[in-house]
């Protein structure tokens, strides 16, 4: 099936730790994005890429980074630097109309 | 820039009432509209869009219009059922060769009671 798939579901993390969230598509889209989601609220714009090699910053890309090495892929590292990293994140694929396909997400608690 | 407005939730409605959700829109352009729905613990699927001013876009009983001349693109349904309980997000597309980039309103969580 074609479709957007993010892993892990869940993720812990210690504090210090750097982690990564892969997310990865079979739709061959050109653009790909990270949104960030607490409890309660809407989605925040982390990185969006709109092709291979190329990624811009979003809203608060602070203590985050991202890679765009192949079409399918681009990985989230959320960093020690990032304070306050607890909170779902979800990636999503964007077509040539804009119609946005979104994986199920990724929970990340700091423990 | 490009940017949605939605109605403030929390939404709380009984089974069987009448829906809105209200969505306008700010855009240079001629942008596509879309509405998404969030059940809990899950992404985003698309419920419904519409490309061009005067569509119509429905699914699963609920429709909206884009309307170019408020610049608005309200989700309605007739009847709303407990499992059309939701966040529910506004979004906005223009094509702009080199910054094309979508565009979401803040959310409206809807809660159907019984």
């Amino acid at each position: 099936d074609g479709g957007i798939t993010q892993s892990p579901k869940y993720l812990f993390r210690k504090e210090g730790q750097n982690v990564t969230l892969s997310c990865e598509q079979n739709l061959n889209h050109d653009a790909m994005y990270w949104y960030r989601q607490d409890p309660g609220q809407g989605l925040r714009l982390i990185y969006y890429s709109q092709i291979v090699n190329d990624f811009q910053k979003g809203d608060i890309a602070e203590g985050y980074s991202v890679s765009r090495e192949k079409k399918e892929s681009f990985p989230l590292t959320v960093t020690s630097a990032q304070k306050n990293p607890t909170a779902f994140y979800l990636c999503a694929s964007q077509n040539r109309q804009g119609r946005a396909f979104f994986g199920q997400g990724t929970r990340l608690t700091v423990v | 820039g490009n940017s949605v407005t939605q109605m403030e939730g929390p939404v709380t409605l009984s089974e069987e009432a009448f829906l809105t959700i209200n969505c306008t829109y700010t855009a240079t352009g001629y942008p596509s509209l879309f509405w998404y729905v969030q059940y809990p613990g899950e992404g985003l699927q698309l419920l419904l869009k519409a490309t061009k001013a005067d569509d119509k876009g429905s699914n699963k009983g609920f429709e909206a219009t884009y309307r170019k001349e408020t610049t608005s693109f309200h989700l309605e349904k007739g009847s709303v059922q407990v499992s059309d309980s939701a966040v529910y997000f506004c979004a906005l597309f223009i094509s702009n060769f080199g910054n094309e980039k979508l565009t979401f309103g803040t959310g409206t969580r809807l809660t159907i009671i019984p």
